[in-house]
Formats: C-alpha cells, structure tokens, sequence
C-alpha cells in the first residue's frame, strides 16, 4: 500500500473549515484514500473514503487532485468535538485483499474557540 | 457507541505474565480486527479474522496468538509479556472480509495494558 505523508499538527478555529491535506504521490491506480479519526485514546473512527471523484458525506468532503498524488479532508464548520488525530490511509481494494489499515502518524488537528 | 465491546478496560501485570484480552464485534460483523497502539510505534495492525478463518496478519509477534470463536467473540492472548508491550489494545469489526472499496471499521473502546 502506498506511504502517506501529512503535517503532524494543525490548528482550526471553530467554526471554520478544517482543511487537512494528505500527500499520496505513489498511489496506484487501484488505491483508495480513507480517512479516520482518533478522538483522545478512543477507537479510530471511520470518516469517507474515494477513489477518484470527490466525496462529501454528513461528517465531510474528501477532495481527490485529478492526478490522484495528494487529498484534502475539510470539515466544513470545524466544532471543538472534532479535536482529534487524523489518519490518511491509501488501500488496495480487491478480491485477494483484506480490510487491514495501515496507521500513520495523522495531523493532530486542535480546533480553537 | 461503535457496538463493540472490549474488556478488561484496564489491565496491570508483570513482566513474563500471561493475559487474555476479549471482544465481541457489533451484532452480525464477520470480521474481527486486532490493533495495538504504543506511544513509539503508534497505532498497528496486528490480525484479521473472518467468521473464524484467520486472514490476514500484520506485525504480530509469536508470543500473542488470537482465534476468533462460533459466536464471533474473539480474544487476542499475550504471554511472556515484556515491558514494550504496555499499549491501547483495540479490536474493530466490520461485516465484510475487506475485499472491496467500502471499508469501515468500528472500533472498541480498547484495553489498556501495564506491564511492570
């Protein structure tokens, strides 16, 4: 699976958007990003994931550049509840995979009153 | 409330103890996933299993062994326990194998082991 690379920490005010970018410049073509977050030692929690397109879901919107090499997670109105660690993940899916996750080392993201 | 449920919470043992740590999945989730986070080697995959079929293994040494059960419960066993082993435990369930594109996990509270 290929290497992710994203900024140890970032800073949001509440509110705002949260735009967390992940680099993926090896991605193959049958890889796809996922996103989870880890709130305090609490279990990682699902977010979105895509392949091309972008994606928006209830909890955010996952940009894809057109040469598929870098993402960017927003959070659309960043509220304290979303202080978290996010992880940026790229997987193979396919009939021979399974559903292992490769961690990172995530953005810690501290959204600011 | 991921729907999964890990115990102990807590754990505190020695050195050279051996522990058994417990999750039951969401109700109908197949698959069962073991991770281990340490505070130097973050967080990382340990072991799948899919309705009681090993299926994957990561980076699990050969002191811990798991087996996934008929009812689905699974337990992750840790022996010969070395101080570098004191972490968050995690189990995570999913209602596939993981061959496709939609991968979510839910996640367990975790088990968090001491070794003294």
């Amino acid at each position: 699976d290929a290497k992710t690379t994203q900024p140890p920490s970032m800073d949001c005010a509440e509110g705002r958007a949260a735009n967390l970018p992940c680099n993926h410049s090896t991605i193959s073509g049958n890889e796809y990003v996922y996103w989870y977050r880890q709130i305090h030692s609490q279990g990682p929690q699902y977010i979105i994931h895509g392949l091309k397109n972008n994606e928006t879901n209830e909890m955010a919107s996952l940009i894809i550049t057109e040469d598929r090499k870098s993402s960017t997670l927003i959070l659309p109105h960043a509220t304290l509840r979303d202080t978290a660690v996010y992880y940026c993940i790229v997987r193979v899916a396919g009939s021979s995979n399974t559903g292992k996750l490769i961690f990172g080392q995530g953005t810690t993201l501290q959204v600011k009153p | 409330d991921s729907g999964v449920t890990q115990t102990p919470k807590h754990l505190i043992t020695a050195t050279g103890q051996r522990v058994t740590l417990r999750c039951s999945p969401r109700s109908g989730d197949l698959s069962v996933y073991w991770y281990q986070q340490s505070l130097d080697q973050g967080l990382q995959f340990l072991i799948q299993y899919y309705n009681g079929e090993e299926r994957a293994k990561g980076n699990i040494l050969e002191r811990f062994s798991a087996q996934q059960f008929p009812d689905l419960h699974s337990e992750l066993n840790l022996s010969s326990l070395e101080l570098g082993d004191s972490a968050l435990y995690f189990c995570a369930s999913s209602d596939h194998p993981g061959r496709g594109s939609y991968n979510e996990q839910f996640f367990g509270p975790g088990t968090r082991l001491t070794v003294l």
